[in-house]
């Protein structure tokens, strides 16, 4: 089984400055790594994932995450973030699977608040 | 928008009853999968379809039940419904052409029971 720890339930932060939030994950089998972001009163829409290859990877929106096989992390980050990026942040994995059943595992999300 | 639709948006309904959520995926897409996003529960997976087929169970009650007509559309029934039941629902939808297919979320039904 799977499972996705968000280490941070909320993250203040003022217009035009950095944020990281931060995603730690444990699996027993190798796993596919997504972000997404759920804006108030709306579906979830998919920021980024990492499926192989390079281990910084970019999204929309102007956002990076990094995966860190030895860490089991996959932190997100953008280096300037805007009002409108203020949503609640999800962090998924789904195992890799030559089969059918690919259902994500969530983290309990992050809510990002950027102040004016 | 995702392409995924989901009706109705918003359900309020009593305790003891049942309700229907509908879920369309995106043209093309044979996958839905439902998940439940709950303030204690957070979101969790409930169930997965395939062209028709129950293909995956997550934490789905045994009071609530789903399936996936021919023309592809899914529906989850949840009956004997209780406070705890309110939650926002989402399907999603994916092709499962290759194993890094994406899901796309619809925007979700919420059920308040009362």
């Amino acid at each position: 089984a799977q499972s996705v720890t968000q280490l941070d339930s909320q993250v203040p932060v003022f217009e035009e400055a950095p944020v990281e939030l931060r995603c730690n994950y444990s699996s027993s089998v190798s796993v596919y790594l997504f972000w997404y972001v759920q804006y108030p009163n709306q579906g979830l829409q998919l920021l980024l994932k990492y499926l192989s290859g390079s281990t910084l990877v970019k999204g929309i929106n102007g956002f990076e995450a990094e995966f860190n096989k030895s860490q089991t992390s996959f932190h997100l980050r953008k280096p300037s973030v805007h009002i409108s990026d203020t949503a609640e942040y999800f962090c998924a994995v789904t195992k890799i699977s030559s089969g059918s059943a690919r259902q994500l595992t969530f983290g309990s999300g992050t809510q990002l608040t950027v102040l004016p | 928008d995702s392409g995924v639709t989901q009706t109705p948006k918003h359900l309020i309904t009593a305790t003891g009853q049942r309700v229907t959520l509908r879920c369309s995926p995106r043209s093309g897409d044979l996958s839905v999968y439902w998940y439940q996003q709950s303030l204690d529960q957070g979101l969790q997976f409930l169930i997965q379809y395939y062209n028709g087929e129950e293909r995956a169970k997550g934490n789905i009650l045994e009071r609530f039940s789903a399936q996936q007509f021919p023309d592809l559309h899914s529906e989850l029934n949840l009956s004997s419904l209780e406070l705890g039941d309110s939650a926002l629902y989402f399907c999603a939808s994916t092709s499962l052409a290759s194993s890094t297919d994406t899901q796309y979320f619809g925007p979700g039904t919420r059920l308040t029971v009362l």
